[in-house]
């Protein structure tokens, strides 16, 4: 069975500090795919990023970048000077592939203040 | 471009009231289509999922069932609401291949009482 770990329930920092949300990942299949996906206030859930697991090349995206260690099954997310606008609930999911079915984290509520 | 609608979004039910949530996708052909429910304060569980018209696979025993009468809608009902029932239901698709990242309508806000 897949499992999803986001050990952050709550981050808050102010405006302008980088923040890390962890991400850790169970599965048994060699093929996956893993994802972020932010959730703003008004619930819509919004597609980031996706990784699949025989590409382990870090990603950067503006103030976004993410680190994929297969060794430690993690799949972090940086921000990159805080802002305002970042204030949402962030989530991390695995997908085997197989009918595109995602496994869910519980998600990271991130308050960034002015 | 592809768009996904759900409707309504928000409803206030009654325990033992029926329930039916639509969503509708636009500018695509054969989707996988997902339903997902978000408990406050959780992550998301997914309730149900179809290839194709007519096939629907259940994640989790509950009192929800879905329906794919077309190729891009998918309704998710229940004949008697429970209190439990309660939370946040979003429907996905994938586009393309369902490797890809899965795109979510604006959920539907639901409260049994």
């Amino acid at each position: 069975a897949q499992k999803v770990t986001q050990a952050q329930t709550e981050i808050s920092v102010v405006e302008k500090e980088d923040v890390t949300l962890d991400c850790v990942y169970e599965t048994r299949d060699t093929t996956y795919y893993l994802f972020w996906y932010k959730q703003p206030p008004s619930g819509e859930l919004v597609f980031l990023i996706r990784r699949n697991s025989f590409d382990e090349q870090n990603e950067i995206s503006g103030r976004y970048s993410w680190n994929f260690q297969k060794s430690t099954s993690s799949f972090n997310f940086t921000i990159t000077a805080s802002q305002v606008v970042d204030s949402a609930v962030y989530f991390c999911a695995l997908s085997d592939g197989n009918a595109g079915k995602s496994t869910f984290g519980d998600g990271t509520t991130l308050t960034v203040k002015p | 471009s592809q768009t996904i609608h759900q409707w309504p979004a928000t409803l206030v039910q009654p325990v033992g009231s029926p329930l039916s949530l639509e969503c509708t996708v636009e500018g695509t052909s054969n989707p996988n289509l997902y339903w997902y429910r978000q408990a406050a304060g959780r992550g998301l569980q997914l309730l149900f999922y179809s290839v194709g018209i007519g096939q629907i696979s259940s994640e989790v025993p509950q009192n929800l069932s879905a329906s794919r009468p077309q190729d891009r809608q998918f309704i998710l009902s229940s004949k008697k609401l429970l209190l439990s029932d309660s939370g946040f239901y979003l429907c996905a698709f994938n586009r393309d291949r369902p490797t890809n990242e899965q795109f979510f309508g604006p959920g539907t806000r639901l409260t049994v009482l």
